[in-house]
């Protein structure tokens, strides 16, 4: 499984943009690009994967260049209860989920 | 609230003891997970069933540690001897069978182990 590297900790502001940026260089061609987002006493939820290019959901977006080296997770506007870590994790045909330590993001007002 | 739940949410307990933590995954879930995660570090990978049949193991997962999934719904793991470094959150995650490019795997709440 492929290792990344994500900052450790990000302040932001409310309303404002964040992008949480991981790399990955030596993602494998089947790898996917996942990321989770996990709350105090609470086990991790999933919130975007991506293979190449740009995925956009409800709640995040995911930028993979075309070298799929890095990957950026780009939250718009949070708020206070975006505070979290986040994990970026990159699979393939492996089952299991391989975690880092993630970017804990803390949202001040 | 993902669907995922597990009993007890905490566990206190003396080095030496027994313990049983219980997972009840999402019905139509065909793939279960046992992870576990210390303090500041993201989840380890234990063990993974898909139905009752368990397919992998970390070597993490120590011959005291023991893990079920009789009729293929719920699981239990089973921690005999418990020493101090067990202390840990132990989470639980279940997948569908149709998932089979995805990694989204739903997660429980988790059960906060204390080994005194």
């Amino acid at each position: 499984l492929a290792k990344t590297t994500q900052p450790i900790s990000m302040d932001s502001y409310e309303g404002q943009e964040v992008n949480i940026t991981c790399s990955h260089n030596n993602i494998a061609t089947n790898d996917y690009i996942t990321w989770y987002q996990q709350f105090p006493s609470q086990g991790p939820r999933f919130i975007i994967q991506g293979y190449k290019t740009k995925v956009t959901n409800e709640v995040a977006s995911l930028f993979i260049p075309a070298d799929r080296k890095s990957s950026t997770l780009s939250l718009p506007r949070v708020s206070l209860s975006d505070t979290a870590v986040y994990y970026c994790l990159v699979a393939g045909s492996a089952r299991q989920l391989t975690f880092g330590s993630g970017t804990q993001l803390t949202v001040l007002p | 609230d993902t669907g995922v739940s597990q009993d007890p949410r905490h566990k206190i307990t003396k080095r030496g003891q027994n313990v049983t933590f219980r997972c009840d995954p999402i019905s139509e879930h065909n793939r279960l997970y046992w992870y576990r995660q210390t303090l500041g570090q993201g989840p380890e990978f234990l063990t993974y069933f898909q139905n009752e049949a368990q397919l992998e193991k970390s070597r993490l997962l120590s011959d005291r540690f023991s893990a079920e999934r009789p009729k293929g719904s719920f699981s239990t793991l089973e921690i005999q001897r418990t020493e101090q470094g067990d202390s840990a959150m132990y989470l639980c995650a279940s997948t569908p069978t149709a998932n089979t490019e995805g990694h989204e795997q739903f997660f429980g709440p988790g059960t906060r182990l204390t080994v005194l």
